[in-house]
């Protein structure tokens, strides 16, 4: 089954401990894209890439950091999260670039107290 | 830098009625205008897509338009049904970059 997975689904942490998300697709996609959604802000992008080792700025980097070093996978580092990045984020792929139909993960609720 | 802004923010309509959602951009070199459906604890899902060559796109009940002169585009939901009520998303391609607008949140009353 195509799918982009991610993990962990929910997840609680204090301030400034460091963890990683994780984000991968069984499609061969080449772009892998970060959001994350906050009410009345819609889908803001994190960070996008176009194939290994390519990685740019979305519209909200600040405080994530994130690899491709294997295709399939696409993890989001939070070095020293904070509380303002308390929110939903998803995962998602797609074929070549940001111009085709973007896949999905689940979403990982992430809460910083 | 790209911007895209989403109107209106809430939309209720009764069951039957048609709803337009419209959305106006800034990148005029944007070429890829796709529209995501999200339900209540789902997922984005795409729903339809526009490429800068083409004006109009339909997909029965549901179709968009695209004005590059002007830089808007809007989705049109024709007969709506209480499925439809969902939070919709419109996007643009900005050099690599998806900007999504601040969704719409669609109400179906039946």
């Amino acid at each position: 089954e195509a799918q982009v997975t991610q993990n962990p689904r929910y997840l609680i942490t204090v301030t400034g401990k460091k963890l990683t998300v994780t984000c991968s697709q069984n499609m061969n996609h080449e772009y892998m894209s970060w959001y994350r959604q906050d009410p009345g802000l819609g889908l803001r992008q994190i960070y996008y890439s176009m194939n290994v080792e390519v990685t740019d700025k979305g519209d909200v980097p600040e405080g994530y950091k994130v690899s491709r070093k294997e295709k399939r996978n696409f993890p989001l580092i939070l070095e020293s999260p904070s509380p303002n990045q308390t929110s939903l984020y998803f995962c998602a792929s797609s074929r070549w670039t940001g111009g085709y139909e973007q896949y999905f993960g689940p979403g990982t609720r992430f809460t910083v107290t | 830098g790209e911007n895209v802004e989403q109107h209106p923010s809430t939309l209720s309509v009764q069951e039957g009625d048609s709803a337009v959602i419209k959305c106006t951009y800034s990148d005029s070199a944007s070429n890829y205008f796709p529209w995501y459906k999200q339900e209540l604890g789902k997922r984005p899902q795409l729903i339809i897509d526009i490429r800068s060559n083409v004006g109009e796109k339909k997909d029965q009940r549901i179709a968009v338009t695209l004005n590059k002169t002007a830089k808007h585009f809007s989705l049109h939901i024709t007969e709506t049904q209480p499925e439809d009520s969902a939070v919709y998303f419109c996007a643009i391609l900005g050099g690599g970059k998806l900007i999504f607008g601040q969704g719409t949140e669609l109400s179906v009353k039946p």
